[in-house]
């Protein structure tokens, strides 16, 4: 079955960039995700990509997708205290039913 | 625009007790989740609709029943009870592609 991973935390400095790194198994993937969860809510979609895209930026966002290895990272340049979340990576097989697999979630803390 | 609505937001259980977690959405999505998240493990897929009147298990699905009698409505129903239901649970909703979340309800099992 599908499979998605993330670490599962990340501390970075105020001004400093973010990486955040996900593996994922299911080569027919059509799209992969960025969720953000801040605390106490629901996930809000930040940003995503077509299986058929390399890159993909957006503000300080930039995602890198290496279909090779089944990699998919996010970038947040300038991280910001108002960062601090929780960033799930999720694929979606465009099958029968929208199916949706997330990771774990990265657990993101800004240092002032 | 309300969105996706979950109600209750809190509850707590006594072991055995039933309860609903009532999940409304008023974009006129044909797919609807339930999730749970638990630490550590993200979120798992426990039942699905992709329409009204169909209803579909996910990858944890024991302990629990849907129902999805009107479009804009998908329930889930804990029977009976078990402190290892204790969660976080969202509902979701999309047309095709961005999921909608609500807000979650939480439960706790004692």
């Amino acid at each position: 079955g599908e499979d998605v991973e993330q670490s599962l935390f990340l501390s970075v400095r105020e001004g400093d960039s973010s990486v955040i790194n996900c593996t994922y198994t299911d080569s027919s993937s059509t799209y992969l995700y960025w969720y953000k969860q801040e605390p106490g809510a629901g996930l809000q979609l930040l940003t995503y990509i077509f299986s058929n895209m390399d890159m993909k930026q957006d503000q300080r966002l930039t995602v890198l997708l290496n279909k090779k290895d089944k990699h998919l990272s996010l970038r947040i340049a300038d991280t910001q205290t108002g960062d601090s979340a929780i960033y799930f990576c999720a694929e979606v097989d465009a099958g029968g039913y929208q199916k949706v697999t997330f990771g774990t979630g990265t657990k993101l803390q800004v240092i002032p | 625009n309300a969105g996706v609505t979950q109600t209750p937001k809190f509850r707590v259980l006594k072991t055995g007790q039933s309860m609903t977690l009532l999940c409304a959405q008023d974009m006129n999505h044909e797919y609807m989740y339930w999730y749970r998240q638990d630490p550590g493990m993200g979120l798992r897929l426990i039942h699905y609709s992709v329409g009204e009147g169909t209803t579909a298990k996910g990858e944890v699905p024991d302990g629990y029943n849907v129902s999805r009698l009107k479009k804009q409505n998908f329930l889930l129903g804990l029977e009976s009870a078990a402190p290892s239901q204790t969660s976080v649970y969202f509902c979701a909703s999309t047309r095709t592609g961005e999921l909608f979340f609500g807000e979650g309800s939480r439960l706790t099992v004692l």
